[in-house]
């Protein structure tokens, strides 16, 4: 089925190096969200799309991070000069208007050495 | 702001009998409840959701969750425990004006057969 696809799967860098995490939402859907999950930690907010709308970054933890949505589709998420803590679990959610629910991917698993 | 309480850590129960895992919330608006299920290594699945009508929803496997606007609590329940039920259960609210999801910390159901 036409779920949401995250990629990679699994990402180990070096402590300084820049990593792209992407996100290719079920079709339709407007909305697009990340989260991060670290061991032992619930779901953090980082940013959302909707549609046309300016994003809501209130989350994104530091300026090393950013994410863009191009033609309403796709999203990278990127993380510049990563850092240890940087190491968790980065989900991407898409969900239609107006039903509320969300629909997630299995995740990317970042590690920095 | 939004807030959700998840304040068990860990719940654990015997198969076939009755689990409630809870949940409070803080909203400024009309709250949008949510509970998803995480199993290992998996992205989440949503479960169900609360958003107006009835104060008890029915969701997937068999689970329920009673809202109470008193309270502020939209505690999940389900009448009888599988094993297959052991998992990650995060509850979220969504304020009704915004489309940020905020999630708890996560609540481990452990089911012992």
């Amino acid at each position: 089925g036409a779920g949401v696809s995250q990629s990679p799967s699994n990402k180990v860098t070096e402590k300084g190096k820049d990593v792209e995490l992407r996100c290719d939402p079920i079709s339709g859907h407007t909305a697009l969200y990340w989260y991060r999950q670290s061991l032992g930690q619930g779901l953090e907010f980082l940013i959302y799309f909707q549609g046309n709308s300016a994003p809501d970054k209130s989350g994104l933890p530091s300026d090393r991070f950013s994410a863009e949505r191009t033609g309403g589709s796709v999203s990278t998420l990127t993380i510049q000069r990563t850092q240890q803590e940087d190491s968790a679990v980065y989900l991407c959610a898409s969900s239609p208007l107006g039903t509320g629910e969300l629909f997630f991917g299995e995740g990317s698993r970042l590690t920095v050495l | 702001a939004q807030s959700v309480a998840q304040p068990e850590d860990q719940v654990n129960v015997a198969e076939g009998n009755p689990l409630t895992v809870k949940c409070t919330y803080s909203v400024s608006g009309n709250p949008y409840l949510f509970w998803y299920v995480q199993y290992p290594n998996r992205g989440l699945q949503f479960l169900l959701k609360y958003i107006t009508g009835d104060n008890l929803v029915k969701g997937s496997y068999g689970f329920e969750a009673e809202f109470n606007k008193s309270q502020t609590s939209f505690h999940l329940k389900k009448p009888s425990a599988l094993v297959s039920d052991s998992a990650l259960y995060f509850c979220a609210v969504r304020d009704g004006g915004t489309y940020k999801y905020i999630f708890g910390t996560g609540t481990r159901l452990k089911v012992l057969a």
